[in-house]
């Protein structure tokens, strides 16, 4: 997986909670990147970053921020997780290049 | 907005027989197409990407096919075995590299099936 470690890796957390997802990697890659996954929709851009403390949007960022502090660890939270945001969260990273290699996903029940 | 897609979502092949797994694109934009194979349980994982500026590429066992004219992409999979079964997504990057390197549209995703 590319040196990509996500944790946890499974977690049942209570509706209007906080919830931190950390993505850590050792490729030393610049770019990383958030996605979730859900049937009907597959995979779809939460948040990315391009360096440290650099984030943007994706395309379903709303209820998601995320903390670049240092180029191994990305961080993403949910403010006050809701039903909705159950899914399997994962981390990408990339170089240079367009394609991304992935991590082993994290899954969030939210209760 | 703009979208990947997918013209079939299941596939069943015999071991041995070639797989083309289809996959039709929005943006004409889109720089890199890849293709990604996904166990269960597991992440995304990289099969081959393909430059628009290309038509054809080969890996291990499989070809990448763009069809600019019709905005089509197909992966073909030579002797198709039981650990080819997976689901396999095609995605799109578009924009002018920068700060948009990684930034995916995924379609919805193939079932491939092996059979034995």
């Amino acid at each position: 997986d590319a040196g990509i470690t996500q944790s946890p890796r499974h977690k049942v957390t209570e509706t209007g909670t906080p919830v931190t997802l950390r993505c850590h990697q050792t490729e030393n890659h610049r770019y990383m990147y958030w996605y979730r996954q859900d049937p009907g929709h597959g995979l779809r851009l939460i948040h990315y970053s391009y360096g440290v403390k650099d984030t943007d949007k994706g395309e379903v960022s709303d209820g998601y921020s995320v903390s670049r502090s240092k180029t191994e660890d990305f961080l993403l939270t949910l403010e006050s997780a809701t039903s909705s945001q159950t899914s399997v969260y994962f981390c990408a990273i990339s170089e240079v290049a367009a394609e991304a290699f992935f991590g082993q996903g994290t899954r969030l029940t939210v209760v | 907005g703009e979208s990947v897609g997918l013209h079939l979502p299941t596939l069943s092949v015999q071991e041995g027989d070639n797989s083309i797994i289809n996959c039709a694109y929005s943006n004409s934009a889109s720089d890199y197409f890849i293709w990604y194979k996904q166990e269960s349980g597991k992440g995304p994982q990289f099969i081959i990407d393909i430059r628009s500026n290309m038509d054809k590429r080969q890996g291990q066992r499989v070809t990448v096919l763009l069809n600019k004219t019709v905005k089509h992409l197909s992966l073909q999979i030579a002797a198709t075995q039981p650990g080819d079964s997976a689901v396999y997504f095609c995605a799109e990057n578009f924009g002018a590299g920068g700060t948009s390197y990684g930034k995916l549209t995924f379609g919805q995703g193939t079932i491939l099936t092996v059979h034995p």
